[in-house]
């Protein structure tokens, strides 16, 4: 959906390090998501935000964190990043009672 | 959250209809079920959604029982593009859960 942006697409890091992913969208919504999929599985939410500043914990939020500033953008953080957070992420928005639009994801490896 | 059961695979050929069966037996009064579609490295994108009898739109028609406990998303005459995972939610669009899906593969 390109009115969900993530970026970067694809990143490789070193464990240890911090990593900012990042999801703009132009949808106006209220409602915004973090997931992330590993191979041959579904999509696990880490964090979603109904509004500005309001952030909730997901299935699997251990090791990150989200920043909600602005209703557009919506961030995850991986504060030190370690190897099994190797995975695709997706970022996703809706509107109240309405279904979610998806990111293209960011392919994260981390070495 | 109500869990969702599906097949974890599915073959079919082109031009035939596919029917992907999901239960949900713990359905709660206030849930919408809802099919998404997935391709390769890309993100999940909405079929279609509804909450009891049948719902038809331009891709999919989605039959629910009256109970409510199963869900069947029907495609018309597939061709070779709709080979994807197609994933069953359960949940009040709050707060909704993917399985495993169902990894549909259409051959010529």
């Amino acid at each position: 959906d390109a009115d969900v942006t993530q970026t970067p697409r694809n990143r490789i890091t070193k464990t240890g390090k911090r990593i900012m992913l990042e999801c703009s969208q132009t949808k106006g919504h209220d409602r915004m998501y973090w997931y992330r999929q590993d191979p041959g599985l579904g999509l696990r939410l880490i964090y979603y935000s109904f509004d500005v500043k309001d952030i909730n914990k997901g299935e699997i939020s251990d090791g990150y964190s989200v920043s909600r500033q602005a209703q557009a953008k919506f961030s995850l953080s991986l504060e030190s990043a370690i190897p099994n957070q190797t995975a695709l992420y997706f970022c996703a928005t809706r509107a109240e009672n309405q279904p979610q639009h998806f990111g293209d994801g960011t392919r994260l490896s981390i070495l | 959250l109500a869990k969702t059961t599906q097949p974890i695979s599915m073959d079919s050929y082109e031009g035939q209809e596919v029917n992907i069966t999901c239960s949900h037996n713990n359905i709660a009064t206030n849930d919408y079920i809802t099919w998404y579609q997935q391709f390769p490295s890309q993100g999940p994108r909405f079929i279609i959604q509804g909450y009891k009898t049948k719902v038809t739109n331009e891709v999919a028609s989605l039959f629910i029982p009256a109970d409510r406990k199963s869900s069947t998303l029907s495609l018309p005459r597939v061709s070779l593009s709709d080979t994807a995972v197609y994933y069953c939610l359960v949940g009040d669009n709050n707060d909704m859960r993917f399985g495993a899906g169902t990894r549909l593969t259409v051959k010529p």
